[in-house]
């Protein structure tokens, strides 16, 4: 079975950091991404992932690790606009995607 | 384009008949993925096109559903003998490469009554 799991919620403070982890257990492994998506809004791309390591790209960055099925998002310096569900999705065989349920981050003032 | 784009973009239909969604990819992209979203869900992944090659259709949830893609280009999504539980936001979604970033198109916002 494919089974990719995120927190279902979060909570935090403007201008702080938050890290969001994604765990997974998938038939192959070609890649991980993590998208944005805003209430009633199509999900746009943050970040993919297919070496071990941390990929960096202004406040937000992810990390993977293979060999343990896991990754993160972090953001940094958050922002209200930061407010939104964050998905995490690994392309399996064949090059099908498989995605998380998604974390609802919530940014507080 | 500039984007994905799909229509209709809301579509509201009886219990029991069929439906066709419309995806137009962005110009170049090989890859062509639908999925759907339920409420407050996350994406579920529904069937995947690279280039002219046969789609894989594991993703899909039942034979009432079908999908082509004519020339490489436009996609359409065909749900027959619509039930209520197909109510859902149907996303379409393409990359210039099947390893590379997804851009997603508005969705099409299906509601059987």
């Amino acid at each position: 079975g494919q089974n990719i799991d995120q927190p279902t919620e979060m909570t935090a403070t403007e201008g702080a950091i938050v890290q969001i982890n994604c765990t997974y257990q998938t038939s192959g492994f070609n890649g991980l991404f993590w998208y944005q998506q805003h209430a009633g809004e199509a999900p746009t791309f943050l970040s993919y992932n297919v070496l071990d390591g941390l990929e960096e790209k202004g406040r937000f960055s992810s990390f993977l690790s293979r060999s343990k099925g896991y990754s993160y998002l972090l953001l940094k310096e958050l922002q209200m606009k930061d407010s939104a569900s964050y998905l995490c999705a690994v392309r399996v065989d064949n090059n099908d995607m498989r995605f998380g349920a998604g974390t609802r981050l919530t940014v507080k003032p | 384009g500039a984007g994905v784009s799909q229509s209709p973009s809301n579509k509201v239909t009886e219990k029991g008949k069929d439906v066709e969604l419309r995806c137009d990819p962005i110009s170049g992209h090989t890859a062509l993925y639908w999925y759907r979203q339920s409420l407050g869900q996350g994406l579920e992944f529904l069937i995947y096109f690279q280039g002219n090659s046969a789609p894989d259709k594991s993703g899909l949830p039942s034979d009432r559903f079908s999908a082509e893609r004519t020339g490489g280009s436009v996609s359409t999504l065909t749900i027959q003998r619509t039930q209520q539980e197909d109510s859902a936001v149907y996303l379409c979604a393409s990359s210039l490469e099947a390893r590379l970033e997804q851009f997603f198109g508005p969705g099409t916002r299906l509601t059987v009554l």
